[in-house]
């Protein structure tokens, strides 16, 4: 079964970092692509980054909001998926997903997703 | 970056209604786009990638459309576990964007 699990959501001040995980099982981690997609209390989802696979050179892209404070990354050895998050603005504040991307053909798309976790950024 | 424009922002319909949800991109994506269901508190769900792809295990009363820029996501009958928001993504350039969501409750 595959299992996505996020943690290390809290409270931190404006300024401040915090590092998100998400463990993953079930699956062959190091195959996949990996995001994290965030929302906002009571509003829609927002695409925050990518880390590719390993035949991919795991290479990184980021949404314009985030790019230059946030950094991703992943150890396939430990099947886990990080997001360092420095710089934090109020506006990050959001439930962070981590998603699974999956690749048919030419298409993408997230079949998994973990269940959250809550960043609040607050003085 | 694209914009995806989702309509309507929400509609209150009944059980066994025909449901229609379109998104629209600013520029062609050819089919590079998936449909997402959300209940509150939960993660998203894939419904259908590639914009006409029915994913594993959703329901047949599900089914996506389009091409280019103009997709639509349609629920042929609806049943009470579908009272959710939907929302489009499209991975066809970077950023990636989602519609803003489609929420759809009970009449």
């Amino acid at each position: 079964e595959v299992q996505l699990v996020e943690s290390g959501g809290g409270l931190v001040q404006p300024g401040g970092s915090l590092r998100l995980s998400c463990a993953a099982s079930g699956f062959t981690f190091s195959d996949h692509y990996m995001d994290w997609v965030r929302q906002a209390p009571g509003k829609g989802l927002e695409w925050v980054g990518r880390t590719r696979n390993k035949a991919s050179s795991y290479t990184t892209e980021y949404a314009a909001s985030v790019k230059g404070r946030f950094t991703i990354s992943r150890d396939d050895s430990k099947n886990s998926l990080y997001l360092q998050m420095d710089s934090l603005k109020t506006e990050d504040t959001a439930v962070y997903y981590c998603a699974r991307g999956s690749i048919v053909g030419s298409a993408f798309y997230f079949d998994y997703w973990g269940q959250g976790t809550l960043v609040t950024v607050s003085s | 970056a694209i914009q995806m424009t989702q309509s309507p922002s929400s509609l209150s319909t009944s059980v066994g209604d025909r449901v229609t949800i379109t998104c629209r991109a600013s520029q062609g994506i050819r089919n590079e786009l998936s449909w997402y269901q959300q209940k509150p508190g939960k993660a998203p769900k894939l419904l259908i990638y590639a914009a006409s792809t029915l994913q594993s295990g959703v329901p047949s009363r599900f089914s996506g459309s389009g091409t280019g820029t103009d997709f639509t996501l349609t629920i042929s009958s609806l049943q009470p576990e579908d009272f959710a928001t939907y929302y489009c993504l499209q991975d066809y350039n970077y950023p990636l964007t989602f519609g803003q969501g489609t929420k759809v409750e009970i009449k």
